[in-house]
């Protein structure tokens, strides 16, 4: 079946430095690809999406692309928020059926 | 656009009794579907309804789980002889029509504490 890996479960950064959530998935279907960020006591809401390869997506300063060869999706961001402290999620769409799989989540820490 | 709502938004129930969960999808999403959140064991898909028909519920647990969706407004998600491993977080979520790249968008969810 489908899955999808998150390796990092915490990542604690100072205000303004990169970041990069690492994501890779498995499924033997045509992947569609998301991120979802959930703050505090909030719903997840969705970031960002993709399904196509090698094509840069770009939402409220992340971005990310879809890496057939290698199976990943990271979410990067140049500069880091007090405010993107939250909750990121990966999630795959791997059959028809619109069903997402998801990883286990990074909790992103962002310290002034 | 009120968005997903689910009620209640907390639920405290005795160990042996019985949960229901209600949640509206957004108006003109064809698919709902139910997750369950902890700590331990992340999003954990549970069931799925497109067009008010269950799709798929392979992450229900059979014997004390059980969904519907009576109407296009509403879904439910009952739980029997609640137990405290349980306890968590239920989310509900609506795409427009339930498709591979068709986004969901969450509710806030119930938090369900079984003592």
């Amino acid at each position: 079946g489908d899955s999808v890996t998150q390796t990092e479960g915490l990542v604690t950064l100072t205000k303004g430095l990169p970041v990069m959530l690492n994501c890779t998935y498995q499924t033997t279907y045509s992947p569609f690809l998301f991120w979802y960020v959930q703050h505090l006591n909030e719903a997840p809401k969705l970031l960002l999406k993709s399904s196509t390869d090698n094509k840069r997506t770009e939402h409220q300063g992340f971005y990310a692309t879809l890496h057939k060869s290698s199976s990943s999706f990271h979410l990067q961001k140049s500069s880091v928020q007090l405010s993107d402290s939250a909750l990121y999620f990966c999630a795959l769409s791997g059959t028809n059926t619109g069903k997402l799989t998801f990883g286990d989540g990074t909790v992103l820490t962002v310290k002034p | 656009n009120a968005g997903v709502i689910q009620t209640p938004r907390h639920k405290v129930t005795g160990k042996g009794q019985e949960a229901t969960l209600w949640c509206e999808p957004i108006s003109g999403h064809s698919a709902v579907f139910w997750y369950r959140q902890t700590i331990v064991q992340g999003l954990e898909f549970l069931t799925y309804f497109r067009n008010q028909a269950p799709i798929d519920d392979s992450g229900m647990p059979k014997e004390r789980f059980s969904a519907q969706m009576p109407n296009q407004s509403h879904s439910t998600l009952k739980i029997q002889s609640t137990q405290p491993q349980d306890s968590a977080v239920y989310l509900c979520a609506s795409s427009l029509d339930g498709t591979s790249n068709s986004d969901y968008t969450f509710g806030s969810g119930t938090r369900l504490l079984v003592i």
